[in-house]
């Protein structure tokens, strides 16, 4: 069965600070694609990236990065420098290539203060 | 350019009455459509998707049910809510099977009384 878990249900940090999002999976699938969402307080999800199970190369989008370690069925994001508008919850998601099912783990809700 | 539209956005509804929730998707055919329920402190909650017409998989077979009477529309539907119900439902679609990127609705918020 596939799982993700979010353990971090809430977290607030200081404005500028850098914040680390924990998202752990599991599947039995080899092929497989995990997901970063973003809920903005108006509700409606937002895509942040995409990875492939066959690639574990760490990425940087501006302030955002993100990183995928198979050995551990971990697939982390970081914020740095946060600034207030960050202030969201975040979702991990796994799917698998076999199927059409994505499934989301509880999210994180993130505040950033100012 | 591909769009979703969801409605209604808000709905107060007693227990035991029907519930019907309507998603589109505009310019792209044959999309994957899912239904996800976001409840507190539950996450989102895989509930139907649909990879066609007549093709429908359920994940919580509860009281309520899907439909997919055209290739772009999905619809959620009960017959007679539970207190349970409430929470915020998410329509989205997606192409391209597990490499799906979803495209989510603006979300209907219900609340059973």
């Amino acid at each position: 069965a596939q799982k993700v878990t979010q353990a971090q249900t809430e977290i607030s940090v200081v404005e500028k600070e850098d914040v680390t999002l924990d998202c752990v999976y599991e599947t039995r699938d080899t092929t497989y694609y995990l997901f970063w969402y973003k809920q903005p307080p108006s509700g409606e999800l937002v895509f942040l990236i995409r990875r492939n199970s066959f690639d574990e190369q760490n990425e940087i989008s501006g302030r955002y990065s993100w990183n995928f370690q198979k050995s551990t069925s971990s697939f982390n994001f970081t914020i740095t420098a946060s600034q207030v508008v960050d202030s969201a919850v975040y979702f991990c998601a796994l799917s698998a290539v076999r199927d059409d099912k994505i499934i989301f783990g509880k999210g994180t809700r993130l505040h950033i203060l100012p | 350019s591909q769009t979703i539209h969801q409605w209604p956005a808000t709905l107060v509804q007693p227990v035991g009455s029907p519930l019907s929730l309507e998603c589109t998707v505009e310019g792209t055919s044959n999309p994957n459509l899912y239904w996800y329920r976001q409840a507190a402190g539950r996450g989102l909650q895989l509930l139907f998707y649909s990879i066609g017409i007549d093709q429908i998989s359920s994940e919580v077979p509860q009281n309520l049910s899907a439909s997919r009477p055209q290739d772009r529309q999905f619809i959620l539907s009960s017959k007679k809510l539970l207190l349970s119900d409430s929470g915020f439902y998410l329509c989205a679609f997606g192409k391209g099977g597990g490499a799906n990127v979803l495209t989510f609705g603006a979300g209907s918020r219900l609340t059973v009384l």
